[in-house]
């Protein structure tokens, strides 16, 4: 079985300054790590993926994620946030021959104030 | 433009009846699925499907039935014996050829039963 864990509810940040997602994992074997983003009464949005080489990922509007095989995590980060940063992010995880079968994680609800 | 279609946006259904929601994309994906969200609990997978006239059942089908006569439509039909319907449900496609990708979601329906 695979499972998700975003142990924060909600992440409060002021604009410019940095933000940290956090996101944990249980898989067998390799992972496969993906952030979305949804705004309000929308889809999801692809974000970023890791699925092998550099541990630093980088992805669309300035994100990046870290994966951390000894910690089992993959934290969601930008150095400094923007208020449209404003909304839920998903962290999911598969694993090497599930094809794109995506367990995904509770949410974040990250709120960037001015 | 490229997408994934969902209709309706909203709809209002009355204990008891059966409801289609409507799910197509023009992206030429192999892969199509079908996803239920409710607040705090992230999102649930449904149903999905990998070809044409072939589906599977995801964690939460109870309730739930599907049909994949064409690559591009993939409707979801809510059925009276689902027990708690009121969610918001969003469909996903992802082609299935060169490994684990991202999925591309469309906008969602949010149901509610009156």
């Amino acid at each position: 079985a695979q499972s998700v864990a975003q142990p924060e509810d909600q992440v409060n940040v002021a604009e410019g300054n940095p933000l940290t997602v956090k996101c944990t994992y249980s898989v067998s074997g390799n992972p496969y790590l993906f952030w979305y983003v949804q705004y309000p009464n929308r889809g999801l949005q692809f974000l970023l993926k890791y699925i092998t080489g550099d541990n630093l990922v980088k992805g669309s509007y300035g994100f990046e994620a870290e994966f951390n095989k000894s910690q089992t995590s993959f934290h969601l980060k930008k150095p400094s946030a923007l208020v449209s940063d404003s909304a839920l992010y998903f962290c999911a995880v598969t694993r090497r021959n599930a094809g794109n079968m995506l367990t995904f994680g509770g949410g974040t609800r990250l709120m960037v104030k001015p | 433009d490229g997408g994934i279609t969902q209709s309706p946006k909203y709809l209002f259904r009355k204990e008891g009846q059966n409801v289609t929601l409507s799910c197509e994309q023009n992206l030429n994906h192999d892969a199509m699925y079908w996803y239920r969200q409710d607040p705090g609990q992230g999102l649930r997978l449904i149903y999905y499907s990998q070809i044409v006239n072939d589906f599977q059942k995801g964690d939460i089908a109870e309730g739930y039935s599907v049909s994949r006569e064409k690559k591009e439509s993939f409707p979801l039909t809510v059925t009276s014996a689902q027990k708690n319907p009121t969610a918001f449900y969003l469909c996903a496609s992802s082609p299935l050829a060169g490994g684990p990708g991202e999925l591309f979601f469309g906008e969602g329906s949010r149901l509610t039963v009156l």
